[in-house]
């Protein structure tokens, strides 16, 4: 069953609005978490690093006041979209690392697709 | 940058034919490379994984071969199945990226039934 729960999967909502993605590993704690970002029929690309009880690490281009990162516990990671824009349109992906884990780095979540209109 | 890469490319395979996918790198730092499985609408799945100091590792019905001299990347899908029909991407860890993954461009694989 899925490690890394993502929600919601899908959301629409008017220019303007901010939005939070919200990003849980259900069955072990994890200090890190990764948020990426994918356009249609590409690669995904990190967006940033989440880190329990400290500042996140953004990626080179990210605008850190546009996209706001919590990771107020080792369970949950939140995303925020501050006045998303339609160029915002994208489907994200959280990733969290299970230090027990033996061969993955990372497991994913199912991905949230916003569409701004 | 140094990246990790190859564009998205369509592979049409028929089913129970053996699937290649490509992938070359840059980072000759990077030690540590995963197959990932990414279906319509989902988050990558993991496949199988390999270190630097080998250069074959298999699983169920899938090999990954590693060449460090020439810095390429394959995943063999044996028989393959319709199921296996998703985009796969692969990634690698190490040098400068720390921890951090770097994921490659992507190949769509199509199985014809």
């Amino acid at each position: 069953g899925a490690v890394v729960s993502q929600h919601p999967s899908r959301v629409i909502c008017k220019s303007g609005t901010s939005v939070k993605i919200e990003c849980r590993s259900l069955d072990f704690q994890a200090t890190t978490m990764f948020w990426y970002r994918q356009f249609p029929k590409q690669s995904l690309m990190l967006m940033a690093t989440s880190n329990e009880g400290s500042k996140a690490t953004y990626e080179q281009g990210v605008e850190k006041d546009k996209f706001l990162i919590n990771h107020a516990s080792l369970t949950l990671s939140t995303l925020t979209v501050t006045s998303a824009h339609p160029e915002d349109s994208s489907f994200y992906i959280c990733s969290a690392r299970d230090p027990g884990a033996g061969n993955q780095p990372q497991h994913f979540g199912d991905g949230t697709r916003l569409s701004i209109l | 940058g140094e990246s990790v890469g190859l564009h998205l490319p369509t592979l049409s395979v028929q089913e129970g034919d053996n699937s290649i996918i490509n992938c070359a790198y840059s980072n000759s730092a990077s030690d540590y490379f995963i197959w990932y499985k990414q279906e319509s609408g989902k988050g990558p799945q993991f496949i199988i994984d390999i270190r630097s100091n080998m250069d074959k590792r298999q699983g169920q019905r899938v090999t990954v071969l590693l060449n460090k001299t020439v810095k390429h990347l394959s995943l063999q899908i044996a028989a393959t199945q319709p199921g296996d029909s998703a985009v796969y991407f692969c990634a690698e860890i190490g040098g400068n990226a720390g921890n951090m993954l770097t994921f490659g461009g992507g190949t769509r694989l199509m199985v014809k039934p």
